[in-house]
């Protein structure tokens, strides 16, 4: 059964105080993983891609990586902006089912 | 601006009383889909559309239904809503989803209430 788990469930974390989310999953032919930023009362919103192992993404303080079994999301420096669930996701071999982890609430205090 | 609407956003109504909850998008996607976000089990994909009038169950299909018979509107259908379809749904879109590296665009939500 294809799965997705993220841990941890919630992180506070002090302003620059650097951190990394993780995402395990299992799924039969992975055509991509998926990492989306959401904040309260909104929708996802797309942050990254990966879809072989070894590769890494960077968009200002995060940084996505993959490995076979699991991938990180990896924040420098947060700021008090970086605050949100963020949501991991994997694609399966045909392409059009996608599996979302509970994702992991994620506090920076200032 | 390129984005995914939905309507309505709030929705509370009874058990058995049918409802449609509209999905749209602006970019020329083929690929759409809904889901639903309940707490402590994330988003679940209820069903899919590759293109017009092609769809196919998600995980989570059973008292849902769906049409594609335009490219821009995919709208979701609960023909007798029960209390445990109460929860926070989702349309997206994507340009195709057999593609590894596209992303989805995601709607504002709509969240439905079944008493």
């Amino acid at each position: 059964e294809d799965q997705v788990t993220q841990s941890p469930e919630a992180l506070r974390l002090q302003e620059g105080e650097s951190s990394s989310l993780n995402c395990s999953y299992t799924v039969s032919g992975l055509r991509g993983l998926f990492w989306y930023r959401q904040d309260p009362g909104k929708g996802p919103e797309f942050l990254f891609t990966l879809y072989s192992a070894g590769e890494e993404k960077e968009k200002e303080r995060l940084k996505a990586t993959l490995t076979k079994k699991e991938s990180f999301l990896h924040i420098t420096a947060p700021k008090p902006e970086d605050s949100a669930t963020y949501l991991c996701a994997v694609q399966d071999y045909t392409g059009n089912q996608f599996y979302f982890g509970t994702g992991t609430s994620l506090t920076v205090i200032p | 601006e390129a984005q995914v609407t939905q309507n309505p956003r709030y929705l509370i109504t009874v058990t058995g009383k049918k409802l449609t909850v509209t999905c749209s998008q602006n970019m020329n996607h083929e690929y759409m889909s809904w889901y639903r976000q309940d707490p402590g089990l994330g988003l679940r994909q209820i069903y899919y559309s590759m293109n017009v009038e092609v769809t196919d169950k998600g995980d989570v299909p059973e008292g849902y239904k769906v049409s594609r018979k335009e490219k821009r509107n995919f709208p979701l259908i609960l023909e007798s809503p029960s209390p445990n379809q109460t929860s926070l749904y989702f349309c997206a879109s994507s340009f195709d989803g057999g593609r590894p590296s596209n992303e989805q665009f995601f709607g504002p939500g709509t969240r439905l209430t079944v008493l």
